[in-house]
């Protein structure tokens, strides 16, 4: 089972500031199947970035992913207040799939 | 876009079992990946398990051998989750999420096992 470990466990930041999140897997993640997610309290989390690297959806540029193999980054160029969430990444390339355990970006 | 709707909140017993269901809409339903994850209160998510709805064969977590079944049903575009032999850890919200990478969510079920 592929262990992800995401850094930091909180980030306390200001609007317009940049957040640089970290999410390393114990074994290289097959083919960069990493994926972010953003969850705010009492939502379903939403697909920010699949493949390590391409925005979903409708997702804003200010996203970014990069990465490969067993290290990734989630980058948001300058927060919005509606940024301010928890963020998880996921590895979709082996079975059993897993999740890191989250990473806390929160007004400072 | 497809679009996922599961079923109303539960409560159940100790021992007992529970059955979600979500219902997908406005896609092919046949060969779009549906994963069940969990998330108990405070905690991140939980992958417990997944089908091809074309293939029928579901992959689940080693943790919950034996005791979840993840099913489709192309004739109406439903997966099932059940969770058997409930425990107080098993208290959690359940949702089901399409596409490789989950594209799409349905809103979660609250499981509740409580005595």
């Amino acid at each position: 089972e592929i262990v992800l470990t995401q850094s930091p466990g909180t980030l306390s930041l200001s609007p317009g500031e940049r957040a640089t999140l970290s999410c390393r897997a114990s074994q290289s993640v097959s083919s960069n199947y990493l994926a972010w997610y953003q969850q705010k309290s009492g939502q379903a989390p939403r697909l920010l970035i699949y493949g390590a690297s391409s925005r979903a959806t409708g997702i804003p540029d200010r996203f970014s992913g990069s990465g490969s193999g067993t290290d990734f980054t989630l980058t948001i160029s300058r927060l919005e207040p509606e940024d301010f969430a928890v963020y998880y990444c996921q590895q979709y390339g082996s079975l059993p799939r897993t999740f890191g355990q989250g990473t806390k970006v929160e007004i400072k | 876009q497809v679009h996922l709707v599961q079923s109303g909140a539960e409560v159940k017993e100790p021992g007992s079992s529970v059955k979600v269901s979500c219902k997908a809409s406005g896609g092919t339903f046949s060969n779009f990946t549906i994963t069940w994850v969990r998330q108990a209160p405070g905690q991140g998510p939980e992958w417990m398990g997944g089908i091809i709805p074309f293939f029928g064969t579901a992959h689940n977590a080693q943790r919950f051998q034996g005791r979840l079944t993840i099913i489709a049903d192309e004739s109406t575009s439903t997966a099932y989750m059940e969770l058997s032999s409930l425990r107080s850890e098993d208290t959690a919200v359940y949702y089901c999420a399409g596409g490789m990478s989950l594209d799409v969510w349905g809103k979660g079920t609250t499981v509740t096992v409580s005595s």
